[in-house]
């Protein structure tokens, strides 16, 4: 069956410290890999998105994600976190077939302390 | 540029009522979709429209919901009855063209939150 996972519900960091957050997929053939961030009072903003090419992805606000075929991992990484990134952040795919068909995991709520 | 509008923000209704979220997209997007997540779930996609035109309905959890987009403007997504696991967020997107390709991008509003007592 295919799924998007991502083991970690809630992560708690220090501001200035780095942040990665891991998403798992299971699909038939690799489907295209989304970043998605909810602020609080926010509606999902797309922070990064990987089709094809390089596997080191560049987003918004500093972000980065990995896409490791190997593990079907996409992990999320920022280097030093800010309190205003506080938020739910979501991975998700969409099959190339149906590529307007997002599937989400169940999201990481990530608190940053001062 | 206003983005994906969504009414009402916020919603409590008891059980067995009918409750209409009402969604605006970006002018001149074509395709709107619906998701959803209820309490304790992930995100799920709900149905796409092209225009006014129903494209794919597949995520529709049952006959209580009926969505609609009449003139391929503004969509709605009517819960009639209501049910206590209908509570969460109903999320409204929209592009220009479908999907991601072409570079295209789908923008999500701010999500509908409903409470069913």
């Amino acid at each position: 069956a295919q799924s998007v996972t991502q083991p970690d519900i809630h992560i708690t960091v220090s501001e200035g410290a780095s942040l990665e957050l891991r998403c798992n997929y299971s699909y038939g053939a690799t489907p295209y890999l989304f970043w998605y961030v909810q602020s609080p009072g926010q509606g999902l903003q797309l922070l990064l998105k990987y089709f094809s090419g390089d596997t080191l992805v560049q987003g918004i606000k500093g972000f980065e994600a990995e896409f490791k075929r190997s593990q079907s991992s996409f992990n999320l990484r920022k280097p030093s976190v800010h309190w205003s990134d506080a938020a739910e952040y979501f991975c998700a795919v969409a099959p190339r077939s149906n590529d307007y068909k997002l599937s989400f995991g169940a999201g990481t709520t990530v608190t940053v302390r001062a | 540029e206003a983005g994906v509008t969504q009414f009402p923000s916020h919603s409590v209704i008891e059980k067995g009522q009918t409750v209409t979220l009402r969604c605006d997209p970006i002018s001149g997007h074509d395709n709107l979709y619906w998701y959803r997540r209820v309490m304790g779930k992930e995100i799920k996609f709900l149905l796409h429209f092209v225009k006014e035109s129903k494209q794919d309905e597949s995520g529709m959890p049952n006959n209580r919901f009926l969505a609609e987009r009449t003139g391929g403007t503004y969509s709605t997504l009517k819960v009639q009855p209501a049910e206590l696991e209908d509570s969460g967020v109903y999320f409204c997107a929209s592009s220009v063209v479908r999907g991601f390709s072409s570079g295209n991008t789908i923008y999500f509003g701010e999500g509908s939150w409903l409470t069913v007592v």
